[in-house]
């Protein structure tokens, strides 16, 4: 079945430096990719999406680029602030139509200031 | 404001009393689907509902009950709740039309324990 990897956590950054969080995904189809976001006692909310190979996802300075060739959809961001501290998901949804999402086990990341 | 509203938040009981989780979505979306989240395995699909009276088993299903009578609504039913079941619950939907699929909307979560 469908399944989503992420790299094993968690990830302590200082202020301003560069995040990559990797994704992999193992799909039969044409999924649709996304990341979302769990700040500390909240639900998750969605940061990003992509529908089709070589889009690329991009909010609040976050990025992701849809990479078929690699089955990719890693997280990157050039400047992480202590505020986007939280667990973060990689996600693909199968485009067959039953709209089921399979997450990664998420990453949790740490800015310390 | 449009929103998935879950209740309770917190939620602590005993073995084998019934409980229920209440979901409820004021963006009319057809989609509905309860997840739990446990450390070191994400999260996990439970039920979901395409649509008022059609429900299905998501990955996860045994030891839960869900009803989908009204659109905006999707309750979660532990009818003997055991502690394996004690777990962080979302509730999520999403629009429903078969090719237009933008992701879920998700509840704040009910974080039960069961002693």
């Amino acid at each position: 079945g469908d399944s989503v990897t992420q790299m094993e956590g968690p990830v302590t950054l200082s202020e301003e430096a560069f995040l990559t969080i990797n994704c992999t995904y193992t799909a039969t189809g044409y999924p649709s990719l996304f990341w979302y976001v769990q700040y500390p006692g909240e639900g998750l909310q969605l940061l990003l999406k992509a529908t089709k190979a070589d889009d690329k996802g991009s909010n609040k300075g976050f990025e992701a680029t849809y990479r078929k060739e690699t089955t990719s959809f890693h997280l990157e961001k050039g400047s992480v602030q202590v505020s986007d501290s939280a667990v973060y998901f990689c996600a693909l949804s199968d485009q067959g139509g039953s709209e089921k999402l399979v997450f990664g086990k998420g990453t949790k990341l740490t800015v310390n200031p | 404001e449009a929103q998935v509203t879950q209740n309770p938040r917190y939620l602590i009981t005993v073995t084998g009393k019934k409980l229920t989780v209440t979901c409820s979505q004021n963006m009319n979306h057809e989609y509905m689907s309860w997840y739990r989240q446990d450390p070191g395995l994400g999260l996990r699909q439970i039920y979901y509902s395409m649509n008022v009276e059609v429900t299905d088993k998501g990955d996860v299903p045994e030891g839960y009950k869900v009803s989908r009578k009204e659109k905006r609504n999707f309750p979660l039913i532990l009818e003997s709740p055991s502690p394996n079941q004690t777990s962080l619950y979302f509730c999520a939907s999403s629009l429903g039309t078969k090719g237009k699929f933008n992701g879920y909307t998700f509840g704040s979560g009910t974080r039960l324990t069961v002693v």
